[in-house]
C-alpha cells in the first residue's frame, strides 16, 4: 500500500461544478497535511494546509481532514476552466519528510 | 520576489559526467528540500536540510549527495549520472522550524536527462 493514494483521473467536471479530490494515507500519526496544484510543465503550488481534523475553507477551496478515517479531500466549488491542472496531497507524519501522492489530473469543460 | 531558483532548467548529459543542479531561495527558509518527480510515481524526496550543515536522506537517496553550507543554497550533485536518474527535479524550501509545519515554495525545476 502506498503511503499517500489519490486516484490518477482524470476527473472531468463541467464548469461551475463542484470538484471532489480525495486522498488517503497510510501513516496514522500523520499532523500535517497539504493540497497543492500543479499545471502542465510548471512547478507545484500550495493552495491549502490543514491540520484538525474538520474542514477549512479559502475563496472556493475547502480542504477536509478525517484523522480518525485517514482521508483528506479538496472541494472546489464553481470549478472554472482555469482550475484545469494536477492536483498533490501532501502529507507530512510528523517528522521532517513530506510525502506526495501522485496526483488527480482535473478537467474543467467550458 | 520570494522564491526558489533552480539552474539549469534543462540539462541533457552522459552517463557518468559529474553535475551540480544549483538551488538558492532568498526567503531565509530553514528547510529545504529535493525531489524528483517521475510519471505516475509523483514527487519522490532525495534529500533534506533542517539548517545549515543539517542534511539527512529522503526516500530514494541513492546516487546523489548535498551539501548545505550556506541557508541559502542547497546544490543537487550527481557524482556519477545513470540513465534511470532522468527526471524532472524540483527544490523546495519551507519556513518549517521545529514542530510547526508549513508548506513548500518550489523551485521552477530542472528537467534532466541522462544518455
Amino acid at each position: 500500500q502506498k503511503e499517500v493514494e489519490q486516484n490518477s483521473g482524470p476527473l472531468s467536471v463541467p464548469e461551475g461544478a463542484i470538484a471532489s479530490l480525495n486522498c488517503t494515507y497510510s501513516d496514522r500519526g500523520s499532523q500535517s497535511f497539504f493540497w497543492y496544484r500543479q499545471y502542465s510543465g510548471k512547478s507545484p503550488e500550495l493552495i491549502m494546509s490543514i491540520y484538525s481534523n474538520g474542514d477549512k475553507e479559502d475563496g472556493r477551496f475547502t480542504a477536509q481532514l478525517n484523522k480518525a478515517s485517514q482521508y483528506v479531500s479538496l472541494l472546489i466549488r464553481d470549478s472554472q476552466p482555469s482550475d484545469s491542472a494536477t492536483y498533490l496531497c501532501a502529507v507530512k507524519p510528523g517528522g521532517f519528510k513530506t510525502i506526495f501522492g501522485a496526483g488527480t489530473r482535473l478537467f474543467v469543460k467550458a | 520576489e520570494a522564491q526558489v531558483t533552480q539552474n539549469p532548467r534543462y540539462l541533457i548529459t552522459v552517463t557518468g559526467k559529474k553535475l551540480t543542479v544549483t538551488c538558492s531561495q532568498n526567503m531565509n527558509h530553514e528547510y529545504m528540500s529535493w525531489y524528483r518527480q517521475d510519471p505516475g510515481l509523483g514527487l519522490r524526496q532525495i534529500y533534506y536540510s533542517m539548517n545549515v550543515e543539517v542534511t539527512d536522506k529522503g526516500d530514494v537517496p541513492e546516487g546523489y549527495k548535498v551539501s548545505r553550507k550556506e541557508k541559502r543554497n542547497f546544490p543537487l550533485i550527481l557524482e556519477s549520472p545513470s540513465p534511470n536518474q532522468t527526471s524532472l527535479y524540483f527544490c523546495a524550501s519551507s519556513r518549517d522550524r521545529g514542530r510547526a509545519n508549513y508548506g513548500y515554495t518550489f523551485g521552477s525545476g530542472t528537467r534532466l536527462t541522462v544518455v
